[in-house]
């Protein structure tokens, strides 16, 4: 079975852009997780979703960050505009129920 | 809400040696599920075992075992027979069981982990 797919797996852009990255959780699951992971601040959860609502976006730095999801097998997250401070790698997990998270392999984002 | 806290930020041990990691976790719940996780440098995160908080018996996955002291809130990663591919940050996490919403993980800051020749 395919796991967590992520894309891209590196992005560089310059500051002010904006910025999308992709998630495909793993078929059948029912929640969703990004997260962002940095030397200083670890890893942090952003928002999650049950059933393709988000239930919890606390962790999300500031209005320039977004997260939708459309449907039980594609998420995004979106950063506008985006700044140097939001380089880091990001990860979407996914999971059934109370059934152990699956990550996918990251995107490095770095923000010139 | 729930906190877990891995005191030990960095260990190290020897190929072949045993190596236990801690971790504590504060909750008011009776019902949850504790997780390690692995990230070795190819930033994968990556399952190692789980515990159900109603179980008494320790879960064991191959070299990898728990000491789940439910009272204490103590929930320690003991690896035997290290491996150079053991190398990796280790995380603990709570994820409580329940309720409306689920899956969220809350994770400790992680522990670095690395194995000597």
């Amino acid at each position: 079975d395919a796991g967590v797919i992520q894309s891209p797996r590196h992005e560089v852009t310059e500051m002010g852009q904006e910025v999308t990255l992709r998630c495909k959780p793993i078929s059948g699951h029912n929640s969703l997780f990004w997260y962002r992971q940095t030397m200083m601040r670890g890893l942090e959860l952003l928002i999650y979703f049950n059933n393709n609502v988000p239930i919890d976006d606390s962790g999300m730095p500031e209005d320039r960050f977004s997260a939708k999801m459309p449907n039980a097998s594609f998420s995004t997250l979106k950063i506008q505009p985006s700044e140097p401070r939001d380089s880091a790698v990001y990860f979407c997990a996914s999971s059934l129920y109370w059934e152990p998270q699956h990550f996918g392999d990251g995107t490095r984002l770095s923000i010139l | 809400a729930q906190t877990v806290t891995q005191s030990q930020p960095e260990m190290s041990v020897q190929e072949a040696e045993t190596v236990t990691l801690s971790c504590t976790y504060d909750t008011s719940e009776n019902n949850y599920y504790l997780f390690w996780y692995k990230q070795p440098p190819s930033r994968q995160m990556i399952l190692v075992i789980r515990q159900e908080a109603y179980k008494q018996q320790n879960a064991t996955e191959n070299r990898f075992s728990v000491n789940f002291q439910k009272a204490a809130k103590s929930f320690s990663l003991k690896i035997s027979d290290s491996q150079l591919g053991d190398t990796a940050m280790y995380f603990c996490a709570f994820m409580k069981s329940g309720g409306t919403s689920y899956g969220k993980l809350t994770f400790g800051q992680g522990t670095i982990l690395t194995v000597h020749p």
